[in-house]
């Protein structure tokens, strides 16, 4: 079945220690897209890949970086988690033509 | 600001009965307007759409309604079934970012036996 796969399903951190969440897809989208998600939060765009193209939201903290090495595959990189970082990380995919997202079932983000 | 807004955090209905669940926005741009719908500890899957030239898309049990004037549109579940018990989020879409989705904050429907 085609889909999109998060790793690890639960990430615990601790303050200020370096951490990368990962995101696969195999539904050959062009469009990749990271989203932090509090709780009883909205999903909130972080960046998106459009092919190798980043596009980073006005918002984003510095502290959020992403990756993307090939079509398959797109890395969330905290690079200095704070207590604030907490949260439920979604990974989607899109053709890039408006409609559907394919969201991973996402990893939630525990910081000591 | 928000621009999609779902102001109930939550509904409960009874298994049978009709769930309406409520979206309003604020953006004119939007032109594309979807409703996902989130299982715990699962990803938001795709549910309905409907496209701002038209008023109602069925789908089933689900069917939206959209009103331009009022900047507001509604899921419609029936009958309701517990298993359609989630949170569901109103999600949309402008003319001038065909790709980028704005969420409101989504509202847990409890379908109750």
């Amino acid at each position: 079945d085609a889909m999109v796969i998060q790793n690890p399903r639960y990430q615990v951190t601790q303050f200020g220690k370096p951490v990368t969440l990962s995101c696969s897809q195999t539904l050959n989208h062009n469009v990749m897209y990271w989203y932090q998600q509090k709780s009883s939060q909205a999903p909130k765009l972080l960046f998106h890949y459009y092919d190798k193209d980043f596009n980073n939201e006005a918002d984003t903290p510095d502290n959020f970086q992403s990756r993307r090495p090939n079509t398959s595959f797109c890395f969330l990189d905290i690079r200095s988690p704070g207590l604030g970082d907490a949260a439920m990380y979604l990974c989607a995919t899109g053709t890039g033509v408006g409609e559907t997202q394919y969201f991973g079932p996402g990893t939630r983000l525990l910081v000591l | 600001d928000q621009q999609v807004k779902q102001n109930s955090p939550s509904l409960s209905v009874q298994e049978g009965r009709i769930s309406i669940l409520n979206c309003d926005y604020t953006n004119s741009m939007f032109d594309y307007f979807l409703w996902y719908k989130k299982y715990p500890a699962e990803g938001p899957t795709f549910l309905i759409s409907i496209s701002s030239i038209k008023d109602k898309n069925e789908d089933g049990r689900f069917t939206v309604f959209l009103n331009k004037s009022a900047k507001h549109l509604s899921l419609h579940i029936v009958p309701s079934q517990p298993g359609d018990s989630a949170v569901y989020f109103c999600a949309a879409l402008s003319g001038g970012s065909n790709y980028k989705l704005t969420f409101g904050k989504g509202t847990l429907l409890t379908v109750n036996p």
